[in-house]
């Protein structure tokens, strides 16, 4: 079974300044997606970043950007320039590349932005 | 237009009760789910649901029960509701690269 591992529950950071989020997972598989996925205190599900397996080039999205590292089955998420509305939970995400399969998540880190 | 849209936001109810969350999608998407949050933020599939067949159903009481009545509704259907089913559920759908998500249902049973 795939599994995916947050080992951080709780992040800080300075606005302005750049963190990074870990996240490790475990597969079998050759095909498949990350994701990462941020829920504020609306507690809404926004999808920040994706990134697809057979990709070697790493995901970016304006201020987030990913390091992917199929080998090691890591996937960890940089914010740049924080800002305070990128406080919110982050939950790391995996799922195999076949019709109906499931996302399965990490713990998530709740990450704090400090002005 | 709310992509997938989940109905009611809130939902308290006393123990024993029976009581359903609807969900709609307006993506045309084959592919919903069911997700229960915990108290500790933990995301857990309950059901997937491919072109309204039941294709993952995990180990969840079978006082739970999804219903689609077409490919645009999951909804969830919950017996006998205990203290323990307390949590926040979500519904999704999915496309090809992404899943989508509804804004969960915040169920408190007293």
């Amino acid at each position: 079974a795939q599994t995916v591992t947050q080992s951080q529950p709780e992040m800080s950071v300075q606005e302005a300044e750049t963190v990074t989020l870990s996240c490790t997972y475990d597969t079998s598989e050759s095909d498949y997606y990350l994701f990462w996925y941020k829920q504020p205190p609306s507690r809404q599900m926004i999808l920040v970043i994706r990134q697809e397996a057979y990709k070697q080039q790493n995901a970016t999205e304006n201020r987030f950007s990913v390091n992917f590292q199929k080998a090691a089955k890591s996937f960890s998420l940089k914010i740049s320039d924080s800002q305070l509305g990128d406080a919110a939970m982050y939950f790391c995400a995996y799922r195999k590349e076949t019709s109906g399969s499931r996302l399965t998540f990490g713990e998530g880190t709740q990450l704090t932005v400090n002005p | 237009d709310t992509a997938v849209s989940q109905t009611p936001k809130y939902l308290v109810t006393q123990m024993g009760n029976d009581k359903s969350i609807k969900c709609e999608q307006n993506l045309g998407h084959d592919t919903m789910y069911w997700y229960k949050q915990d108290s500790k933020k933990f995301l857990k599939i309950m059901f997937s649901y491919n072109n309204k067949e039941l294709i993952i159903n995990e180990t969840v009481p079978n006082r739970f029960s999804p219903k689609s009545p077409d490919k645009a509704h999951l909804n969830l259907h919950i017996n006998s509701l205990e203290l323990g089913d307390s949590a926040v559920y979500f519904c999704a759908s999915r496309s090809a690269t992404e899943a989508f998500f509804g804004q969960g249902t915040r169920l408190t049973v007293v």
